[in-house]
């Protein structure tokens, strides 16, 4: 069974560019979520889905980000315009229970550089 | 106060060591616990989940003190192949989970 799917694995992008990184949860669970990971501040929940439903969006830094799930097997999150402070490692995990009182699988991330 | 505090460290133990990690946190709400590992340039993994009475899963044992909202990991006998950093997680009374910064652990031959 395949795990967490993430694309691109590596993104290098000039300051000012929309950046759009994708994640399909694996098949059957009913919550994503999107992490980013920094040295400095670890990892941070940006957002979470259930049943493709935005839950809790409070984690996302500005308006410059947005996220989507269209369906259950696919969502995005989009950065407009990148800045390079926004350089990290952005995590999409899934898992088949609401709140995250389940284990969460997370795919291998997206390692971003904005210049 | 930050929601999940953890020593950084690195811890650098012998193989065959006994180590312990200790985590802290904020919200007493607070349901669920676990302990996740992240190896270099990977995604975290479950480890174990932590239950109030204790659980051990091989060499690992987790402990949980809601009183002093204090959770430990202790690992026995260590290999090589526990060289990694251990992230302390917790929900956030019932909801998304925060993870701690991490701990790393280094164990050398």
């Amino acid at each position: 069974d395949a795990g967490v799917i993430q694309s691109p694995r590596h993104e290098v992008t000039e300051m000012g560019q929309e950046v759009t990184l994708r994640c399909k949860p694996i098949s059957g669970h009913n919550s994503l979520f999107w992490y980013r990971q920094t040295m400095m501040r670890g990892l941070e929940l940006l957002i979470y889905f259930n049943n493709n439903v935005p839950i809790d969006d409070s984690g996302m830094p500005e308006d410059r980000f947005s996220a989507k799930m269209p369906n259950a097997s696919f969502s995005t999150l989009k950065i407009q315009p990148s800045e390079p402070r926004d350089s990290a490692v952005y995590f999409c995990a899934s898992s088949w229970a609401m709140g995250s009182l389940k284990e969460q699988y997370f795919g291998p991330g997206t390692r971003l550089t904005v210049t | 106060r930050k929601e999940v505090e953890q020593d950084p460290g690195p811890f650098n133990v012998p193989e065959g060591a006994t180590v312990a990690f200790n985590c802290t946190y904020s919200n007493s709400a607070s349901q669920s616990f676990f302990w996740y590992r992240q190896d270099c340039r990977k995604e975290p993994k479950l480890l174990m989940s932590v239950y109030s009475s204790g659980n051990e899963d091989g060499r690992f044992t987790a402990q949980l003190n809601r009183a002093s909202q204090y959770i430990s990991l202790l690992i026995r006998d260590s290999k090589l192949s526990d060289s990694a950093t251990y992230l302390c997680v917790v929900d956030q009374a019932g909801t998304a989970l925060i993870f701690g910064k991490g701990t790393t652990l280094s164990v050398s031959s």
